[in-house]
């Protein structure tokens, strides 16, 4: 079976705090995902990557960096978390467009 | 740009009745996927069911179907003899050629009653 782990169930971060989520696959997929989930809006996605060291902007990527250094860890960073971060972080691989999920990472920042 | 539309934010069916989830879609591509995902209150994110665009036939798994109506950009999933355990929020999702991204909808909220 496909396993993505995100490293973090649940955070409470300060504002300006720098955050990590972390997230890895073991299935070789290429690409890797991140979305954000919150009420009324679905899931919007705020990176991807499609290989090692490449990135590519979701919909939202204001506020938020990623990087990949090996194919199967995906990093989200926060740099200074602000409070309309609080929210639902979903980290996704892919093969064939069939996303697999992690089990998701609620951040509160206070 | 890709976007899907989910115009009911909550649905209610009786156990053991069928119930559609209303999805449309907009994209410019010719070739596309469509995806229907589950999440339970745990949070997890359970594929369902994928159409592709060129598909003849609508996908089915098990007791979901996917009503793909093209020329209107549909793409319902219709859940036949719905069960307690279906509860949850719905989300129609699709991706362009290269499969390169998922845009997710808002998500229906389904409440199965007995």
């Amino acid at each position: 079976d496909v396993k993505v782990t995100q490293s973090s169930r649940y955070l409470v971060k300060r504002t300006g705090e720098k955050v990590f989520l972390e997230c890895v696959q073991d299935m070789d997929h290429e690409n890797m995902f991140w979305y954000r989930q919150d009420p009324g809006l679905g899931l919007r996605l705020i990176y991807f990557s499609y290989d090692v060291k490449m990135k590519e902007k979701g919909d939202i990527p204001e506020g938020y960096s990623v990087s990949r250094e090996k194919k199967e860890r995906f990093s989200l960073i926060l740099e200074s978390a602000s409070t309309n971060q609080t929210s639902m972080y979903l980290c996704a691989s892919s093969l064939a467009g069939e996303l697999f999920f992690g089990e998701g990472s609620r951040l509160t920042v206070l | 740009a890709q976007k899907i539309t989910q115009t009911q934010p909550g649905m209610f069916v009786q156990e053991k009745e069928a119930v559609t989830l209303d999805c449309t879609y907009d994209t410019s591509d010719p070739s596309y996927g469509l995806f229907w995902y589950k999440q339970p209150s745990s949070g997890e994110m359970i594929f369902l069911i994928y159409q592709g665009s060129y598909d003849q036939q609508n996908a089915t798994e098990g007791r979901y179907s996917l009503n793909f109506q093209k020329a209107r950009k549909s793409a319902n999933l219709v859940i036949s003899a719905s069960q307690l355990g279906d509860s949850a929020m719905y989300f129609c999702a699709m991706t362009n050629t290269g499969f390169q991204k998922l845009v997710f909808g808002t998500g229906t909220r389904l409440l199965v009653s007995p």
